[in-house]
C-alpha cells in the first residue's frame, strides 16, 4: 500500500462546477497535510496546507481534513481553465524537524471550457 | 532572491557521466531538501539539509549520489557514473524550520543517454 494515494485521472470538470479532488493516506501519525498545485513542465506551488480536522477555506478553495478516515480533500468552486494542472496530496511525519513531504502521485484535472 | 533557484535547467548526460545540479535556496531558509520527481509520479524525497548539516540521507537511491550544503546556504546534488534511471527531475525545496512550508525551485531536469 503506498503511503498516499490519489486518483491518477485524468479528472474532467466543466467551467464554473465544483472540482473534488480527494487523497488517503495510510500512517496516522501524519500530522500536517498540502496541497500542490503543478503545472506541466513546472514545479509544485503550494495551495492549501492543514493541519487539524475540519474545513479550511481560502478563496474558491476549500481543503477538509479527517484524521479518523486517514482522508484530506480539496474542492474548488467556480472551475476555471487555469485550474488544468495535477494536483498533489503530500503529508509529513513529525521527525526531529525532518518535515520531508511524502508526496502522492497527483490527481490530473482538466477544466473544460 | 525571491524564491528558490536552481541550474541548470535542464541537463543531458552521457551514461557513465558525472553531474552537478545547484540549489539556491529562499534567504535565511534554514530547511533544504531533494525530491526526484520521474514522469507522471509524484516527488520523492532523496535528502534533508537543516543548514549545513546533512540530517536525513535515506531517500538517496545508491551510493552514487551525493549532496552537500557546505556553508549552510547554497547545495550540490552529485550523481557520480550517471546510468538511465537517473533521469527525471530533481527539485530543490527549502523552508524556514517552525513554518513547515516548503517552496519549490523550478527544478533540473536531467535526461542520461
Amino acid at each position: 500500500q503506498k503511503e498516499v494515494e490519489q486518483n491518477s485521472g485524468p479528472l474532467s470538470v466543466p467551467e464554473g462546477a465544483i472540482a473534488s479532488l480527494n487523497c488517503t493516506y495510510s500512517d496516522r501519525g501524519s500530522q500536517s497535510f498540502f496541497w500542490y498545485r503543478q503545472y506541466s513542465g513546472k514545479s509544485p506551488e503550494l495551495i492549501m496546507s492543514i493541519y487539524s480536522n475540519g474545513d479550511k477555506e481560502d478563496g474558491r478553495f476549500t481543503a477538509q481534513l479527517n484524521k479518523a478516515s486517514q482522508y484530506v480533500s480539496l474542492l474548488i468552486r467556480d472551475s476555471q481553465p487555469s485550474d488544468s494542472a495535477t494536483y498533489l496530496c503530500a503529508v509529513t511525519k513529525p521527525n526531529f524537524g525532518n518535515e520531508k513531504l511524502t508526496f502522492g502521485t497527483g490527481t490530473r484535472l482538466t477544466i473544460i471550457p | 532572491g525571491a524564491g528558490v533557484s536552481q541550474s541548470p535547467r535542464y541537463k543531458v548526460a552521457k551514461r557513465g557521466q558525472d553531474v552537478a545540479l545547484r540549489c539556491d535556496p529562499i534567504s535565511g531558509h534554514v530547511s533544504l531538501f531533494w525530491y526526484q520527481q520521474a514522469l507522471g509520479q509524484g516527488p520523492e524525497f532523496l535528502t534533508y539539509f537543516q543548514n549545513e548539516a546533512q540530517l536525513d540521507k535515506s531517500g538517496l537511491p545508491s551510493d552514487r549520489f551525493f549532496a552537500e550544503r557546505p556553508e549552510g546556504s547554497v547545495s550540490t546534488l552529485k550523481i557520480q557514473r550517471t546510468q538511465q534511471e537517473d533521469s527525471a527531475v530533481y527539485l530543490c525545496a527549502s523552508s524556514l524550520a517552525v513554518e513547515n512550508i516548503q517552496y519549490f525551485g523550478a527544478g533540473t531536469r536531467l535526461s542520461v543517454l
